[in-house]
């Protein structure tokens, strides 16, 4: 069954740093884009971006490049998202998702969302 | 980047209607690389269409995906209590990948 599970709650400050994990399982990780979506207080989906496991290649959205760091570890089929300086604008939901076997395809899995809170 | 607009913004239905959510794109989607999502509060997003008109595994065929090019639909034939959420489309076919603002479904 494949599985990603995302950390758990942040609650941060700005201007701090900050590094979510996604972890999978079920599957071969390196076989398999990781994309990250975010889902902001009264806003809908945005696509952040995507990390391929094998390589770490990534592909940013250019609204949020040099912004957040993707990131991958093999060892622990785990994917991160990182932030050298958090915003208060940075708040919201992260989730990651798996594509198919080609980075031109939807995510059909995700994990479960990861809150992150930035006061001012 | 490609920039899909979404129609209506909110959509006021019953349980038994039928929905029609449209979705357009600023140019066209290469390969109608159009997927569909619901998204609840607290859940992370379904899948429900890809490939513009393909439901993914285990969505009920009440559910369907139509258009090319330019202009994609969502329709849901007959509303079920369960369905109601905000339903967001997205494109894979060309970076960045994009989502449209999204279409809330509500009870009326």
């Amino acid at each position: 069954e494949v599985q990603l599970v995302q950390s758990g709650v942040e609650m941060k400050k700005a201007g701090e740093s900050l590094k979510i994990s996604c972890k999978a399982s079920g599957y071969s990780f390196t076989t398999y884009w990781i994309a990250w979506v975010r889902h902001m207080p009264g806003r809908g989906l945005e696509w952040m971006g995507l990390i391929y496991p094998d390589d770490s290649e990534t592909r940013y959205s250019p609204s949020l490049q040099g912004q957040v760091t993707f990131s991958v570890d093999k060892s622990t089929s785990t994917a991160y998202l990182q932030w050298n300086t958090l915003r208060a604008s940075d708040s919201g939901m992260y989730y990651c998702g798996r594509l198919g076997l080609s980075a031109g395809s939807p995510p059909r899995y995700w994990g479960q969302g990861t809150l992150v809170t930035v006061s001012s | 980047e490609i920039v899909l607009t979404q129609s209506p913004g909110t959509l006021s239905l019953s349980p038994g209607e039928r929905a029609t959510l449209s979705c357009r794109a600023s140019q066209s989607v290469p390969t109608n690389y159009l997927a569909w999502y619901q998204l609840k509060p607290g859940l992370a997003p379904r899948l429900l269409i890809f490939g513009a008109s393909t439901r993914a595994t285990d969505i009920p065929p009440r559910f369907s995906g139509s258009g090319s090019g330019t202009d994609f639909t969502l329709t849901i034939s007959r509303l079920e209590p369960e369905d109601f959420a905000v339903f967001y489309c997205h494109q894979y076919g060309t970076l960045p990948y994009t989502f449209g603002q999204g279409t809330k479904l509500e009870f009326k």
